[in-house]
């Protein structure tokens, strides 16, 4: 079976520290991979995704970066953390696309309070 | 522009009663639409989905959606709420393009009375 593991769960950060919150999904090959964003009160906004190594799409410009080295490995990343980047992150993954009938699955995602 | 909405953001319930929380969508075309639950600093988990056929969807935790064409919406069911059902709820559409992306709605909180 497939399974999605993310870390660090918990995160404390000093404002214009750089950030590296990790996902891998096991079980699975090529999958699409996603990173969204929960701050305290709103939704869920989609920051990047992508379908292939090396192919990262973003969706809102910001203060992070994303980059897939591997097939099932997706990084979020920073190198100067604001105030408001905190927040809760999920990482997701899909295979194919909704037409197949693929639904999108998450991680238990990351609370970072940048301090 | 493609959009899901959660009118409600906070809804309480009293232990027992029925439950429905409200999605609208906008989409040109036939839309795939979700239904997740978040407990508490938890990630999301899947109660029930909407691709095509049958209008009226069965989930796990005896939720159910049904989807209506007519008024754009997607609404959440359950007949007698139970007190672990306080969570907060997320309906979501398919987005643009091939990749399977997700637009959410803004989440409705719900609260159980004992």
């Amino acid at each position: 079976s497939q399974t999605i593991h993310q870390w660090p769960a918990t995160l404390v950060q000093p404002v214009g520290s750089p950030l590296s919150l990790e996902c891998t999904v096991e079980g699975t090959s090529n999958p699409n991979l996603y990173w969204y964003r929960q701050a305290a009160g709103r939704g869920l906004q989609l920051l990047f995704y992508s379908i292939g190594i090396d192919q990262i799409s973003s969706e809102v410009p910001q203060n992070l970066s994303a980059s897939r080295p591997q097939d099932r490995q997706f990084i979020l990343s920073s190198k100067k953390l604001l105030l408001s980047d905190s927040g809760f992150y999920l990482c997701a993954w899909n295979t194919g696309t909704f037409i197949s009938g693929n639904t999108i699955y998450f991680g238990e995602g990351s609370w970072l309070t940048v301090v | 522009a493609q959009s899901v909405t959660q009118p409600d953001i906070h809804i309480t319930v009293s232990e027992g009663a029925s439950l429905e929380l409200r999605c609208n969508y906008s989409y040109g075309a036939t839309p795939y639409l979700f239904w997740y639950v978040q407990s508490p600093g938890q990630g999301l988990q899947l109660l029930l989905k909407y691709f095509s056929g049958d209008t009226l969807v069965q989930g796990i935790k005896g939720f159910e959606a049904e989807f209506k064409r007519s008024q754009s919406s997607f609404n959440l069911r359950k007949p007698s709420v139970h007190w672990s059902d306080a969570a907060e709820y997320f309906c979501a559409g398919h987005g643009s393009g091939n990749t399977g992306k997700l637009i959410f709605g803004q989440g409705t909180t719900l609260q159980v009375k004992p």
